[in-house]
């Protein structure tokens, strides 16, 4: 069974910081890796989307980043900014038409 | 504007009264997925359509049906809902079966079962 872990489940930083949120997978045959927002009471938006051949997508100060042979996904943040306080959820997507979450990491930047 | 809109926005019923929660997306997209959310379980899939008339299970299948008769539209039916149903549905499509490209998600659907 497809299993996708997300660490730490909560994160407090100081606005203008750098940080790293970090997905694990358990499938190493993946297709795709998706990163998602959601804000409280809200659906999900897609932030950056990476094929299972690729290693990065960049999107404004979002990076994301693809290791498929250590099972691992990073979303780093640029200088933070209290907008961007939010739940980020990963999801793999698998055996086509299957897509496994992560639980989110709730990310909390203070002014 | 493209979107994927669902209806109700919110629900409450009672025990074993059937239930039609509605799916439509103006997309053209090819897969649609309807996912459950629930406190200290995440996201979790529970059907998924790659095309008009082809439905797969998700991980959480149990109590749920679905069908696919026309590309836009992807209802989700609880034909006995029970009150651990209550949780908040979403719905996405996506342009191609392929997982090429990213899921667009609804706005939610939140259902309370008594």
């Amino acid at each position: 069974k497809q299993e996708v872990t997300q660490i730490p489940a909560a994160l407090s930083v100081p606005e203008g910081e750098n940080l790293v949120l970090n997905c694990s997978f358990t499938d190493s045959a993946i297709y795709n890796l998706q990163w998602f927002r959601q804000d409280p009471g809200k659906g999900l938006t897609s932030l950056l989307l990476i094929q299972s051949s690729q290693r990065e997508q960049t999107s404004g100060r979002l990076n994301a980043s693809l290791d498929k042979s250590s099972g691992r996904s990073t979303l780093y943040i640029a200088a933070s900014q209290p907008g961007d306080s939010a739940t980020y959820l990963c999801a793999m997507g698998a055996n086509a038409g299957k897509s496994t979450f992560g639980d989110g990491t709730t990310l909390t930047v203070k002014p | 504007e493209a979107q994927v809109t669902q209806n109700p926005r919110y629900l409450i019923t009672v025990t074993g009264k059937k239930l039609t929660v509605t799916c439509s997306q103006n997309m053209n997209h090819e897969y649609m997925s309807w996912y459950r959310q629930d406190p200290g379980l995440g996201l979790r899939q529970i059907y998924y359509s790659m095309n008009v008339e082809v439905t797969d299970k998700g991980d959480v299948p149990e109590g749920y049906k679905v069908s696919r008769k026309e590309k836009r539209n992807f209802p989700l039916i609880l034909e006995s809902p029970s009150p651990n149903q209550t949780s908040l549905y979403f719905c996405a499509s996506s342009p191609n079966s392929g997982f090429t490209d990213t899921q667009y998600f609804g706005p939610g659907t939140r259902l309370t079962v008594l």
